[in-house]
Order: structure tokens, then sequence, then C-alpha cells
């Protein structure tokens, strides 16, 4: 049974720590999503990558943020330095695009949840 | 994108049909009505998805009128691991962003 696996389930650091999150897509899939979810502002997009390249990161806070695919198995997301606000639960999702019309789903993987104090 | 309203809330009786409207009476030609769900404290999970036909697969049904301005989610036999969020969500498909708006809370009482 394939699934998203992300590391750490829950994460609990002070203000100004690095925090590093990280997620193993599906095998095969070439695209991979991070999302956050507060109370608040619900579910948001942070960035996505297709074959390992960034493709719209335009969601996420670029002075501190910072989402990478080391390689095609492990993608990252890392807060430097992190703050109270930051405190969410942090979702993958990956993806298979195969550039058909309509072909958008997900899979999401259990979450990271940061709190920040 | 389209935006999507939807209800904030229903339940139904374990064993009914439920029924969950969303309106995107915006929606484009090109774009796609997907449905997923968020059971407390777990990722979203994909229920199913329609361009224009009526759409079924083991989870749900996805019905969408003629004109494309709303759609109905219908889990036949809800049970109460149904109970979730469900977010109704328009997009043009393939290498597209989903924006979650709020859902729908969906409880299905015994």
């Amino acid at each position: 049974d394939a699934r998203v696996t992300q590391t750490p389930r829950d994460k609990v650091t002070e203000m100004g720590q690095e925090v590093t999150m990280r997620c193993q897509p599906i095998l095969g899939h070439n695209t991979v999503f991070w999302y956050r979810q507060t109370m608040m502002q619900g579910l948001e997009l942070l960035a996505y990558f297709r074959n390992r390249a960034p493709l719209d990161d335009s969601g996420m806070p670029k002075d501190r943020f910072s989402a990478e695919m080391p390689d095609a198995t492990l993608a990252t997301l890392k807060i430097q330095p992190s703050e109270p606000r930051d405190s969410a639960v942090y979702f993958c999702a990956s993806g298979l695009h195969k550039s058909l019309a309509g072909d958008n789903e997900q899979f999401f993987g259990p979450g990271t949840r940061l709190t920040v104090l | 994108d389209a935006k999507t309203t939807q209800p904030p809330s229903m339940d139904c009786a374990e064993g009914r049909a439920a029924n969950l409207p969303c309106n995107h009476s915006t929606i484009s030609g090109n774009e796609y009505v997907y449905w997923y769900r968020q059971i407390h404290s777990q990722g979203p999970q994909y229920i199913i998805h329609g361009l224009k036909n009526n759409e079924t697969n083991e989870m749900a049904s996805l019905i969408i009128t003629e004109d494309r301005k709303s759609s109905t989610l219908i889990l036949p036999h809800a049970t109460l691991r149904d109970t979730a969020v469900y977010y109704c969500i328009v997009c043009p498909g393939a290498n597209s962003k989903l924006t979650f708006g709020k859902g729908i809370t969906l409880s299905v009482r015994p």
C-alpha cells in the first residue's frame, strides 16, 4: 500500500531554531506539494515541484522558508529561523502528472505538527 | 481559479445517503470539479472529480448540473467513518494548484 511518509510527526521547538521537515513521496510520483494548515487560514499551498524542479513557491514566505528536492525520493521544507506564527500542521502530497486534463489526484501524507514556543 | 461555495455543515443518519452541495457559478469550460475530504487529524483524501458528466467510483458519485454551475457529491450509504470536512475545489486539472476553501463539515449520526 503506497503512501506518502512524513517525518517528524510532531515537532516542538523554540523560537529562532531551525526546523527541517521531510517527505518521502510515493515511488514513481513526479509532483510534490507542500501545504500548511492552521485554524485561522485553513489549508494553504506553500510550494510544489515537478520532476524535482520548483514550479511555484509563491505561497511560501521567502525570507525564512525554503523547499528542496535533493532527489526523487526526498522533499524537504526548512524554516530558519522559526517563529511562533509558524506553528501549524505541514502536509506533503505527491501525485503523478501525466499531461492529461483532469489529472490532479494528490495523495497526502499524515502531516508534521509543528509547535514553535 | 473559480471559487466554490459550500454550506458550513450538515448531518445525516448512518446508512442514509449524504448529499453534499457545491456552487461554482463562475466555473470555466476547462475547469474540473474535485472533491477531497479530511478526516480529523489526517491529511486530505481524494474522492472524485469530473468535468461535465456524472462520475461514480467506489467511494462516491458526483452529479454535475448541465450548466456546470453546481454539483453534488453523494455518499450512498454514509457510515460514522465518513464524518469529515469535505472540500469542493474547481481547477483546470493537470499541473494545477488545489485551493482549499473552508469545506463542509459532514457529521454522520448513529
